[in-house]
């Protein structure tokens, strides 16, 4: 596709479970973001890949998240023993040349 | 601590006003400064970027400004259309980091 692909669209699971949601960045971009929007907020930095290598975690909560980008394209999202305050929107996002491009998000709802 | 801030946090005008969103940063030193749109449930799309060395930039109906030294940008939408309707978005690129930090939104709504 031509855009920034995330999925799932939707996930809900239940408090202290696993999940792992996953960016499709555009061909090509070898710059990768993940952000965090709660709502009626801003998105809030997470993580930043330049290829394969985090180069910037410095956005993530804590040790319950972790994402990694193996072949420098998709990359995955990871966070163990969910909490109820972990529910938001999570954007990736792609780059070229300072330009964002933003997927869709994944709505996460931990109950 | 880089902080963004856009004021004012809802607005709506009728079809066909000119307008202006604000946002302010509270350090200098940028990199860029982006505007965004974002739909309901969806993601965001760029529609402006201006580099720390520029002043403004245009697209169609739009027009950003940045004044770096008093920490302000500005959004201009000119005749207004009730498909502008839309949260707007104002991110900061820090000097020396690739990430951004983004302001609250504008909720903009344009009534027909």
């Amino acid at each position: 596709g031509a855009g920034v692909s995330q999925t799932p669209s939707n996930k809900v699971t239940e408090k202290g479970k696993y999940v792992e949601l996953r960016c499709d960045p555009i061909s090509g971009h070898t710059a990768l973001y993940w952000y965090r929007q709660s709502l009626g907020q801003g998105p809030e930095f997470l993580i930043y890949f330049q290829g394969t290598g985090a180069a910037d975690d410095s956005g993530l909560p804590n040790d319950r998240f972790f994402a990694v980008r193996p072949e420098g394209s998709v990359s995955t999202l990871k966070i163990q023993r969910t909490e109820r305050g972990d529910s938001a929107v999570y954007l990736c996002a792609s780059s070229l040349q300072g330009k964002l491009f933003f997927g869709s998000g994944t709505q996460l709802s931990v109950l | 601590k880089q902080e963004v801030t856009q004021i004012p946090a809802a607005l709506s005008v009728p079809e066909g006003e000119n307008l202006v969103l604000n946002c302010s940063f509270t350090d200098s030193a940028i990199y860029n400064l982006q505007w965004f749109r974002q739909d309901p449930g969806k993601g965001l799309t760029s529609l402006l970027l201006i580099q720390s060395s520029q002043r403004e930039q245009t697209s169609g109906r739009l027009n950003a400004s940045l004044d770096k030294s008093s920490g302000r940008s500005t959004l201009y939408i000119a005749a207004s259309q009730p498909g502008d309707s839309a949260t707007y978005l104002c991110a900061v690129r820090i000097q020396g980091a690739q990430k951004l930090v983004f302001g609250q939104g504008t909720r903009l709504t344009i009534n027909p």
